[in-house]
């Protein structure tokens, strides 16, 4: 069983459509990072959320304590998003990270 | 945000050499880094953590012979894999800690041995 569900596993939207992308885990955490890896391997760290709610540009992430739930929202989508979201948990204790398997999203023109 | 970088971004070796790659966080310190691998399609795997000033801590299944951590400053961690075979071709990813929790990523280096 892994520590950290996201879903969809894949996700193709239309230019301009609202995306959401879901992380579910099941250890008590300190922070949950929302991270970006383009198909060149590269990876972008876009959010670090301990709660609430957090904006940056056309990407709002946010985060349910209670429910171990955090969600990463995409508005007017477009074809440059196009990339693998991954949800990373870091528990209370310790200093690994329970990684998601990452989200693949396909915004077409 | 916090910047971590890595050195180099990607990097072609001959199997049998040795390839070193470094993770530098840019405007704070860290006492801590992480290394981590990632295989076509998985997810990120913990690989070791590493303190400054001291010697590294490995997952299982690791061999600390092969891949040497080096935490020499505050603000430089350096993973050499040594003896470089193919199946040692993956991307390599680097995370520094700030302060308790706050962890930032490097973009990574891809590796591939021939």
């Amino acid at each position: 069983k892994n520590e950290v569900e996201q879903s969809p596993q894949n996700l193709t939207a239309q230019e301009g459509e609202f995306i959401t992308i879901n992380c579910s885990y099941s250890v008590g955490i300190s922070a949950l990072h929302w991270l970006q890896q383009h198909p060149g391997g590269g990876i972008v760290s876009l959010f670090m959320l301990s709660s609430g709610k957090k904006k940056h540009g056309r990407l709002i992430a946010t985060i349910n304590i209670q429910e171990k739930h955090s969600s990463l929202h995409i508005t007017a989508s477009h074809p440059r998003d196009s990339a693998v979201y991954i949800c990373a948990a870091r528990p209370n204790t310790g200093n690994q990270f329970y990684f998601g398997t990452g989200t693949s999203l396909t915004v077409i023109p | 945000g916090a910047v971590v970088s890595q050195h180099p971004s990607w990097v072609i070796c001959k199997s049998g050499t040795s390839v070193k790659i470094e993770c530098r966080s840019l405007d704070f310190q860290a006492t801590t880094m992480f290394w981590y691998r990632q295989f076509p399609k998985q997810s990120l795997m913990l690989m070791a953590t590493s303190n400054e000033g001291s010697k590294a801590t490995y997952e299982q299944g690791v061999e600390k012979d092969k891949f040497l951590i080096n935490h020499a400053s505050l603000t430089l961690s350096t993973l050499t894999v040594t003896s470089a075979h193919p199946e040692d071709s993956s991307f390599y990813i680097c995370s520094a800690q700030r302060g308790f929790y706050e962890q930032y990523f490097g973009p990574g280096t891809r590796l591939t041995v021939t």
